[in-house]
């Protein structure tokens, strides 16, 4: 099984609909984060949590929502898609005092 | 804030060598990684150096002047596989210590 796990692997939804990914993790890292990759753009940092209690936004936080919901599991949502949002996702994780992080697959969203 | 600059695509010949630059800005700086990423895959770590020098590892080794806000990444003896995006990621010096990561280069392995 995979360390850092990401559900669903594709998805296509519509503009307006809400839709989660989800991220779950059996590496006992205290560290997740969510990351988006858009061709020519690089990978942005959306939020990212340092343990369940903590949440903060990353540099691209509008339009996405996150929930901590166990140490091994983080979730992005998206309120009310929009087409702007089509990319792929990545799930990352990492322990404190170690700067290496581990990633998931990654989910590919397109929203029409 | 911060920046970096990597060449968006690079082609090289089978067996041959290639380095692949990364420029970076930063408030503070707490080390650099490279990872590989193939396409629509995720990014699979490569290095990290965090001091002055060269580090080596098997066909790939990565160097960091800290001095000149300067890394590359040199692999060796190339092959079809290494076709993929190579990012060039900088820790942040903040509380947060976050990865931030350059638009990656493109390699393209030719026969």
């Amino acid at each position: 099984d995979a360390d850092v796990t990401q559900t669903p692997r594709n998805r296509i939804t519509k503009t307006g609909k809400r839709i989660m990914l989800e991220c779950s993790q059996t590496k006992g890292h205290d560290r997740m984060y969510w990351y988006r990759q858009d061709p020519g753009l690089g990978l942005r940092l959306i939020y990212y949590s340092f343990d369940v209690k903590d949440i903060n936004k990353g540099e691209i936080s509008d339009g996405y929502s996150v929930s901590r919901q166990a140490q091994a599991k983080f979730s992005l949502s998206l309120e009310s898609a929009i087409p702007n949002q089509t990319a792929l996702y990545f799930c990352a994780t990492s322990r404190t005092g170690s700067y290496g992080y581990t990633f998931g697959s990654g989910t590919r969203l397109t929203v029409v | 804030g911060q920046n970096i600059d990597q060449p968006t695509e690079m082609t090289a010949t089978e067996g041959a060598i290639v380095q692949i630059n990364c420029t970076y800005q930063t408030s503070g700086f707490n080390g650099l990684f490279w990872y590989q990423q193939h396409a629509g895959e995720a990014p699979t770590f490569l290095s990290y150096n965090v001091l002055d020098g060269l580090e080596e590892k098997g066909r790939f080794s990565s160097f960091l002047s800290r001095s000149k806000g300067y890394s590359y990444l040199l692999l060796k003896e190339l092959q079809m596989k290494d076709s993929a995006s190579y990012l060039c990621a900088v820790v942040e010096q903040t509380g947060a210590n976050n990865l931030f990561f350059g638009t990656g280069t493109r390699l393209t392995v030719i026969p």
